[in-house]
């Protein structure tokens, strides 16, 4: 069974730098697309990145610059590394998988979630 | 940047069809998918390569993807279909959401 679970969320202030982590079982991190998403309190769900099995990196505009998306294979856990965090990065933060084949990109395990909140 | 733009509600009834839309340019070139997300949960995979149905999903739920939209159809729609449901594509290297429509079963 597929278990992806994060965590690292909480309260921090505008400004400041957070990594959230999201621990994988049941899938080996390295061999797989995988992405964050976030959804703010009360919206939409909005792609953040994407990291590819060869380690080539993606992000949406919002973050690029900011955020960073890593791995460490060794500990089968995706990263995700939030600088200069602004009050509009509140949002619960999920993990998931991306299937990806040629021209069918789609998540289908997801993380429950964790909640970020940037306010002074 | 892409959009995929989708009504914001859509009621119905106990039942009967509900149809949800999904709006973006050449959209039927690209292939679609669709979550499903209730109050409090993380989205779940419901449609995936504009047709087709991860395992565990009922066959109520179908979709279809033409010309510049691509369409959710929920049949007999339950009472737990009440839910926040939002398209997805891609363009170029970067992943796209829709808008989200939430659905009410009245």
């Amino acid at each position: 069974e597929v278990q992806l679970v994060e965590s690292g969320g909480g309260l921090i202030q505008p400004g400041g730098s957070l990594r959230l982590s999201c621990a994988a079982s049941g899938l080996t991190v390295s061999s797989n697309y995988m992405t964050w998403v976030r959804q703010a309190p009360g919206k939409g769900l909005e792609w953040l990145s994407l990291i590819y099995s060869d380690g080539n990196t993606y992000y949406a505009d919002s973050v690029r610059g900011r955020f960073t998306i890593s791995r460490d294979n060794s500990k089968n856990i995706l990263y995700l590394q939030m600088n200069s965090l602004r009050a509009e990065d509140t949002a619960v933060y999920y993990c998931a998988r991306e299937v990806n084949t040629y021209a069918s990109y789609y998540f289908d395990y997801w993380g429950q979630g964790t909640l970020v909140t940037v306010s002074s | 940047s892409y959009e995929l733009i989708q009504p914001p509600s859509v009621s119905v009834s106990p039942g009967q069809t509900a149809s949800i839309t999904c709006s973006g340019d050449e959209l039927g070139h690209k292939y679609a998918s669709w979550y499903q997300q209730k109050p409090g949960q993380s989205p779940v995979l419901v449609i995936y390569q504009d047709t087709k149905r991860p395992s565990g999903i009922p066959e109520r739920f179908s979709g279809s993807n033409s010309g510049n939209t691509a369409t959710l159809t929920i049949s007999g729609t339950q009472a737990m279909d009440e839910a926040d449901y939002y398209c997805q594509a891609w363009d170029s290297t970067a992943r796209v959401f829709g808008t989200g429509t939430k659905v009410t079963v009245l």
